[in-house]
């Protein structure tokens, strides 16, 4: 079945700091590529998303490329800061598998510190 | 726009007591809905999900059980609660049918401790 691999952290990081986290995936069809970011006590919200080879997500100085080749959908964001702090989740969506729901990676703790 | 609410947002229960948790979306039909749950420090579980009035799939056998009344109300329960069902509960609603590009939207969840 189809799945979806993230590096688990945590990751701790001085602000102003590059990020990279992790994420590859594999699945039966051509799946569409999520990062979602959860604060504390929160809920999920979506992040950025890529739909096909080649894509390039961003939002909020974060982004992410779909690569097919290598089956990876990596985040990275050039300056962290301290309000970035937050779990991180990578997830995928595939067609093939009809109306099901998306499939998560297990999320990445960032602490970012001043 | 579509909205997602979940209640209560926080919830002390004492074991062996019951448990109802409600989610209800706006401004979207037919949507998919799922119930998941974050153990402390976890990834994510899912526990149930819907395609439809009265279609609950569920995930992980346990003392949990889901139902959906109405196209857009999605409700968890339990009958008696044990102490490992304490958790972060989240709601989250799609598009249906899935395809291409189709994200899910979430509640702000649940904070449930059993005591």
């Amino acid at each position: 079945g189809d799945s979806v691999t993230q590096m688990e952290g945590p990751v701790t990081l001085s602000e102003e700091a590059f990020l990279t986290i992790n994420c590859t995936y594999t699945a039966t069809g051509y799946p569409s590529l999520f990062w979602y970011v959860q604060y504390p006590g929160e809920g999920l919200q979506l992040l950025l998303k890529a739909t096909k080879a080649d894509d390039k997500g961003s939002n909020k100085g974060f982004e992410a490329t779909y690569r097919k080749e290598t089956t990876s959908f990596h985040l990275e964001k050039g300056s962290v800061q301290v309000s970035d702090s937050a779990v991180y989740f990578c997830a995928l969506s595939d067609p093939s598998s009809g109306n099901t729901p998306l499939v998560f990676g297990k999320g990445t703790r960032l602490s970012v510190i001043a | 726009s579509q909205t997602i609410h979940q209640w209560p947002a926080t919830l002390v229960q004492p074991v062996g007591s019951p448990l109802s948790l409600e989610c209800t979306v706006e401004g979207t039909s037919n949507p998919n809905l799922y119930w998941y749950r974050q153990a402390a420090g976890r990834g994510l579980q899912l526990l149930f999900y819907s395609v439809g009035i009265g279609q609950i799939s569920s995930e992980v056998p346990q003392n949990l059980s889901a139902s959906r009344p109405q196209d857009r109300q999605f409700i968890l329960s339990s009958k008696k609660l044990l102490l490992s069902d304490s958790g972060f509960y989240l709601c989250a609603w799609s598009v249906s049918p899935g395809g291409y590009g189709t994200e899910a939207f979430f509640g702000q969840g649940t904070r449930l401790t059993v005591v």
